[in-house]
């Protein structure tokens, strides 16, 4: 069966420093992969999205990117993080267009 | 483009009292609907979707909704709660052919004993 990690499952950074946030999905292969935000009382904002390796289309222009290195990893990164970018960040795989989007256990993020 | 509106953000209701979880969408295209429901500190899990067919969907715990193409809607619903659905749910859009799901901003269920 197919399973999706995030890791950190925590994480607590000051404002400016870089971030660094890991998604991989096991028991499929060539999957579309999203990165969601979920901050407080905004519901989900779509940030990323890949449908393959080096394939990142990005639907909100801010502090972050994205990269997909390898098949089934998708990397949330920043360079210097802002207080506006806290919130629980989730990522997400589909193998197809019209399948379900399963969502992993999210990373909550904290800028001081 | 396509947009999802969850007019309630927070539903209290009291123990197997009966629910309905309001959602309405816009989209130029045909479209797929689906429910996910999110507990505290936790992903979301799909509760139930609608891609063809009947419109009146079946998921997990006893959830239903009905897809009304007129009225644009997918309203949730359940006959009787229970404590165990405290949680907060989402509805969420997907117009055909397209990568990406919009969700709405989600709706808080409180079930009082």
């Amino acid at each position: 069966s197919q399973t999706i990690h995030q890791w950190p499952a925590t994480l607590v950074q000051p404002v400016g420093s870089p971030l660094s946030l890991e998604c991989t999905v096991e028991g499929t292969s060539n999957p579309n992969l999203y990165w969601y935000r979920q901050a407080a009382g905004r519901g989900l904002q779509l940030l990323f999205y890949s449908v393959g390796i080096g394939q990142i289309s990005s639907e909100v222009p801010q502090n972050l990117s994205a990269s997909r290195p390898q098949d089934r990893q998708f990397i949330l990164s920043s360079k210097k993080l802002l207080l506006s970018d806290s919130g629980f960040y989730l990522c997400a795989w589909r193998t197809g267009t019209w399948e379900t989007q399963y969502f992993g256990p999210g990373t909550r993020l904290l800028v001081l | 483009a396509q947009s999802v509106t969850q007019l309630d953000s927070q539903v209290p209701v009291f123990e197997e009292a009966p629910v309905e979880l309001r959602c309405n969408y816009s989209s130029s295209v045909s479209v797929y609907l689906f429910w996910y429901v999110q507990y505290p500190n936790q992903g979301l899990q799909l509760l139930l979707k609608y891609l063809s067919g009947s419109t009146l969907v079946k998921g997990i715990n006893g959830f239903e909704a009905e897809f009304n193409k007129s009225q644009t809607s997918f309203h949730l619903r359940k006959p009787s709660v229970h404590i165990s659905d405290t949680a907060e749910y989402f509805c969420a859009v997907m117009a055909g052919g397209y990568q990406k799901v919009t969700f709405g901003t989600g709706t808080k269920l409180q079930v009082i004993p």
